[in-house]
């Protein structure tokens, strides 16, 4: 089946306590992203890989850190997380780059930093 | 730069109703325009694309939307609501990031929760 995994769902943890949200895609798809939802603000892109060793940022890269070193893997790392990083994150894949393709999206993990 | 706006974050129908969920966009280039649905504790899921093949657009589960490129807008609707259609709808805006081939982005509205009524 054609998925994006995170893990973990849920995460509660300590302010500066660095963590590791996963993500993975089974459907060699080149274009990754990293998006955390906020109520009233939408999605807003984290940051983004375009291929294997090419990421950038997005609109709200600040406290956040990315790798792509396989192709199907792309983590999200908060160095030092603080209490306004306390959101829902999704990874999401795409085909490509291209404008008209469908992005797939992971089931979300939400993060509590206390 | 792209965006999108959704009117009104939360929208009541009652079952068997109409449903119209409202999006405006902005996009210097023509755009390519998306509706997701996040149905609780889940992740969104595609509900249908507007490519520029045609201007009505049919997706899952009995939606559609129309493009009108004179108003900007590319509104949600559904006939009849049903009870399952209660969920989180997002528009969503694909335009080129930058020049040199760096790929599309995909720009979100800030949703809007459908409740549906008996």
């Amino acid at each position: 089946e054609a998925q994006v995994t995170q893990n973990p769902r849920y995460l509660i943890t300590v302010t500066g306590k660095k963590l590791t949200v996963t993500c993975s895609q089974n459907m060699n798809h080149e274009y990754m992203s990293w998006y955390r939802q906020d109520p009233g603000l939408g999605l807003r892109q984290i940051y983004y890989s375009m291929n294997v060793e090419v990421t950038d940022k997005g609109d709200v890269p600040e406290g956040y850190k990315v790798s792509r070193k396989e192709k199907r893997n792309f983590p999200l790392i908060l160095e030092s997380p603080s209490p306004n990083q306390t959101s829902l994150y999704f990874c999401a894949s795409t085909l490509t780059g291209g404008g008209n393709t469908e992005a797939f999206f992971g089931q979300g993990t939400r993060l509590t930093v206390v | 730069a792209q965006s999108v706006t959704q009117l009104g974050s939360h929208v009541s129908v009652s079952e068997g109703a109409l449903v119209l969920l409202r999006c405006n966009y902005s996009s210097s280039v023509p755009p390519y325009l998306f509706w997701y649905v996040q149905y609780p504790n889940q992740g969104l899921q595609l509900l249908l694309k507007y490519t520029s093949a045609a201007t009505l657009v049919k997706g899952i589960n009995g939606f559609e939307a129309e493009f009108k490129k004179s108003e900007t807008s590319f509104h949600l609707t559904k006939p009849s609501a049903h009870m399952s259609d209660a969920a989180e709808y997002f528009c969503a805006v694909s335009a080129p990031m930058a020049a040199g081939g760096g790929g599309n982005k995909l720009t979100f509205g800030t949703g809007t929760q459908l409740k549906v009524e008996l």
